[in-house]
């Protein structure tokens, strides 16, 4: 099946600095989207992007199809940045399997 | 308009005991599926539903099993609890039954078996 790599795994910054995480994905994907785990366990829609380039304030995201990647570009950094951060794919026909990676724990430090 | 919803949020059982968990997806939402995180195996698939068909299953044992209600809520049940089913359980609902849609997650049900 298809593998999804997320790194870095574990993330440090000083509120204000800016990173980028990185997804790879192995196959071809129909969808690929981007998430953020809050403390309590939901996760937050950050992006739907299964190609081209998205901003939404300081947040901005590439899929990279052809090459079968994403990052996702975090600005500014927030403590309320913190948390997990997970790209999901899904691929094939009618269903709906989102494949998860392993996730980048982020913390922002003041 | 609201988003997923889940019940109960938070739960206690036992070993060998049942649990049911209910998942109410976004209005007009006709897929929903469920997913399993554990801190071991990370965000895994447990099933989906669309239009009360199950379209697709995990690699889990035939304790977990679910069902989606005419109006697409959807349970899923574990019976036969074990202590590695102590996990945070999501549902996602989708507006269409293809992937080419976002999915919407709900808040979970964090589930603890002692």
């Amino acid at each position: 099946g298809i593998q999804v790599e997320q790194s870095p795994p574990d993330l440090i910054l000083q509120e204000g600095a800016n990173s980028t995480l990185r997804c790879n994905f192995s196959d071809s994907v129909n969808n690929l989207q981007w998430f953020h785990q809050n403390p309590w366990g939901q996760l937050i829609n950050l992006f739907y992007i299964p190609s081209g380039t998205k901003q939404n304030g300081r947040l901005s995201a590439t899929t990279v199809a052809t090459e079968r990647y994403s990052l996702l570009y975090i600005s500014s950094s927030q403590t309320t940045d913190s948390g997990v951060y997970f790209c999901a794919v899904d691929y094939g026909g009618a269903t709906n399997k989102l494949i998860f990676g392993t996730g980048t724990l982020l913390a922002v430090q003041p | 308009k609201a988003g997923v919803t889940q019940t109960p949020r938070y739960l206690i059982k036992t070993r060998g005991q049942q649990v049911t968990l209910s998942c109410s997806p976004i209005s007009g939402h006709r897929s929903v599926s469920w997913y399993q995180q554990t801190p071991g195996q990370g965000l895994q698939f447990l099933f989906e539903y669309f239009s009360e068909t199950q379209r697709n299953k995990g690699n889990f044992p035939g304790r977990f099993s679910g069902r989606q209600f005419s109006n697409s809520r959807s349970e899923m049940n574990v019976s036969t609890l074990e202590l590695g089913d102590s996990a945070l359980y999501l549902c996602a609902s989708r507006l269409s039954g293809t992937n080419y849609a976002p999915a919407s997650f709900g808040p979970g049900t964090r589930l603890t078996v002692t």
